[in-house]
């Protein structure tokens, strides 16, 4: 079966302007969480959607944010890019919320870079 | 809160070595999750390992084995005979809790490098 599919792979932007990356996860999985991965804080818990509701956040600023699709697939948006936001975003798919007890399966990420 | 420490940062073998990479954990739950996943050079987290508190069970999985002490907290990763192959970044990874609060609390990782 398909897994954890991001797009796009790669994206370029300018401080101010705004991104917005997809996430679809695995056919049958409800729950999606993001992460943040910088070489200083390392991989860091954004938030998670599960039946189009926010369920869990982590500690980012307002200007993260995101939504989940009746599909379950998942957008996140983060407004007035800043230098410090270039990271690798990174997408998790769990059969149900909580996905600990049924594993959490990545895709490949999203490579933004502000400049 | 929730806690894991990956003290090795950078680990260099030749190949067909056997190398054991390090995974402390802090938690006040008594249910827990642990974790193991590799990072290629591509970005994608791949899963290894998921082990619930309450299984103190070793496992072994091909060239692969885990050692789980909740007496000393921690869950220990080893590779025999380590292979080109498996170059790349591990990451420790625990979760305090299955249901709405549940998230990855990763370890800063340890990038093994395996030498011809």
């Amino acid at each position: 079966k398909a897994g954890v599919t991001q797009t796009p792979r790669y994206l370029i932007k300018t401080r101010g302007q705004q991104v917005t990356l997809s996430c679809s996860p695995i056919s049958g999985h409800r729950s999606v969480s993001w992460y943040q991965q910088t070489p200083g804080q390392g991989l860091q818990f954004l938030f998670e959607y599960f039946s189009e509701t926010q369920r869990n956040k982590g500690n980012f600023p307002g200007r993260f944010s995101g939504r989940q699709f009746s599909n379950s697939r998942s957008e996140m948006n983060v407004s007035t890019l800043e230098l410090g936001d270039s990271a690798l975003y990174l997408c998790a798919s769990s059969l149900d919320v909580g996905g600990a007890g049924y594993g959490y399966t990545f895709g490949s990420g999203t490579r933004l870079t502000v400049v | 809160a929730q806690k894991v420490t990956q003290a090795q940062t950078e680990i260099s073998v030749v190949e067909k070595e056997d190398v054991t990479l390090d995974c402390v954990y802090e938690t006040r739950d008594t249910t827990y999750y642990l974790f193991w996943y590799k990072q290629p050079p591509s970005g994608e987290l791949v899963f290894l390992i998921r082990r619930n508190s309450f299984d103190e069970q070793n496992e072994i999985s091909g060239r692969y084995s885990w050692n789980f002490q909740k007496s000393t907290s921690s869950f220990n990763f080893t590779i025999t005979a380590s292979q080109v192959v498996d170059s790349a970044v591990y990451f420790c990874a625990l979760s305090e809790a299955a249901g709405a609060n549940s998230k990855l609390t990763f370890g800063k990782g340890i990038t093994l490098s395996v030498r011809p």
